[in-house]
């Protein structure tokens, strides 16, 4: 069963930089994997920030990107913001219809 | 204006069915490209993809719960249905509904409107 990788935490400075990542417990992520990332903050639904790679959802800031670094998915924060402090988590399509989450990264700006 | 609402009961007993109700406006799901999936997050844990239907009514389920999983829509009501039979208390989560955009060229999609989603428990 394939597993969708992501660290369990990080940490970031205010007006900081950060890069989390999603990988694959066997394989590298490519674009062909159309990876996606979601915000979510405690108890609200998910917000979604990017698609198919690097592509920024309507009305997410362009301090949110994403790329492909190495063999791994990657969500980068520029400028991280007190309100940034979240769980982030990525979605890696498997084909066939089938997508696969992440176990989340969890953000502290501090 | 994208919006979408997940109903169903909050409390169900072990080995029970549960039926979870996506009402949903803004968009119709018999426009082509267009679909509605069911993600769950236990109490504290990740999400994870449940099921997804699409506009020609093509369904894809989680490999590891296809057994218990149904997913229908009825277009006239603008609602999707998730039903998951054999109900444990592990299956005690907040469940979410989405709007699905699909991309022709490579089958794939994502997730871009959400519910607030509704949270069932199971318990004896």
């Amino acid at each position: 069963q394939t597993v969708v990788t992501q660290e369990p935490s990080f940490s970031v400075s205010p007006g900081g930089t950060v890069t989390l990542t999603c990988g694959l417990s066997s394989g590298s992520v490519s674009p062909s994997y159309y990876p996606s990332w979601y915000q979510q903050t405690p108890g609200q639904a998910p917000r979604t920030l990017i698609y198919s790679t690097n592509t920024r959802s309507s009305g997410v800031p362009d301090r949110f990107s994403g790329s492909i670094l190495g063999n791994k998915a990657a969500l980068t924060i520029t400028g991280a913001q007190a309100d940034d402090e979240s769980d982030y988590y990525c979605v890696l399509y498997m084909g066939s219809g089938i997508s696969v989450f992440g176990g989340g990264t969890k953000l502290t700006v501090l | 204006q994208i919006t979408l609402k997940e109903s169903g009961p909050t409390l169900v007993k072990p080995t029970q069915t549960l039926t979870l109700t996506c009402t949903f406006s803004g968009f119709s799901l018999s426009t082509s490209g267009v679909g509605v999936g069911w993600i769950r997050q236990p109490p504290g844990k990740a999400l994870e993809w449940l099921a997804l239907i699409y506009w020609d009514d093509d369904k894809r389920y989680s490999p590891s719960l296809k057994s218990r999983l149904t997913i229908t829509k009825d277009t006239s009501k603008n609602q999707v249905v998730l039903t998951m039979t054999n109900m444990d208390p592990v299956d005690t989560a907040t469940y979410y509904c989405a709007h699905i955009t699909y991309y022709y060229a490579s089958g794939s999609y994502y997730f871009d409107y959400w519910g607030q989603g509704t949270l069932v428990t199971v318990s004896s």
